[in-house]
């Protein structure tokens, strides 16, 4: 079963950018992930699904300053032109066959 | 507009039985995979269950194998979980979500609001 690895917080500053990790175990780094986010209070949004290509496709509605990349066995989460409804909680998601596992994800703070 | 309402939640003791529901809308739910996952209070996303679009195929988390059962009803657009044996540690929010599945991955891409379950005495 695949485990992925966040940090438990980040933060970065209003109108800045910050890059979120997701680390996938040893043996998976052809793995497609999803990035999720979760605002205080809220369900979870579906951001984007993102291939080890780097390649990567959005859900709709999520806007452009949201993006995403990868090397080797990391899954990164960029965010641009940090807005104060960025603070949330942002989960990495992936899929073995016959269960799926989410990181234990980072909690995101804009100073 | 994808449209998952869940209900059923509430307060239950240790070792009763809940059962959940999700009533799909704004899309063709019968060509869909689901999902319920969990957050207990203060924890991350825990995924909990999943169903094929036909509901021939049905996958469990070790924690819950055995006492929960998800199941659909494709002429009713709703997903169910039925929950037995409840354990304190059920404690959730239970969140029902839409699978995107092609030949090569299979992830959640639409999510419901949520039905808490509250296990205690």
């Amino acid at each position: 079963q695949p485990v992925l690895t966040q940090s438990s917080s980040a933060s970065a500053s209003l109108g800045s950018s910050v890059k979120l990790t997701c680390t996938l175990s040893s043996g998976r780094s052809w793995d497609i992930i999803a990035w999720h986010q979760q605002q205080p209070g809220k369900a979870p949004r579906f951001l984007m699904k993102l291939e080890p290509s780097g390649s990567y496709r959005k859900g709709s509605g999520i806007p452009d300053r949201f993006s995403g990349s990868s090397s080797g066995a990391d899954r990164y989460l960029t965010i641009s032109n940090l807005q104060s409804e960025d603070e949330a909680d942002y989960y990495c998601e992936t899929w073995d066959s016959k269960t799926w596992v989410f990181g234990g994800g980072t909690k995101l703070t804009v100073l | 507009e994808v449209q998952l309402l869940e209900s059923g939640g509430g307060l239950v003791q240790p070792g009763g039985s809940l059962r959940l529901s999700c009533a799909a809308s704004g899309f063709t739910f019968r060509s869909y995979a689901m999902s319920w996952v969990r957050q207990a209070p203060g924890k991350g996303l825990e995924w909990v269950s999943g169903i094929s679009d036909s509901g021939g195929r049905t996958y469990y988390a070790d924690a819950v194998k055995g006492r929960f059962t998800i199941s659909r009803d494709n002429s009713k657009n709703t997903l169910y979980l039925q929950m037995n044996s409840l354990r304190a540690e059920d404690t959730a929010v239970y969140y029902c979500a839409t699978l995107y599945c092609s030949s090569s991955t299979c992830y959640h891409d639409n999510w419901g609001q949520g039905t808490l379950v509250t296990v205690s005495s």
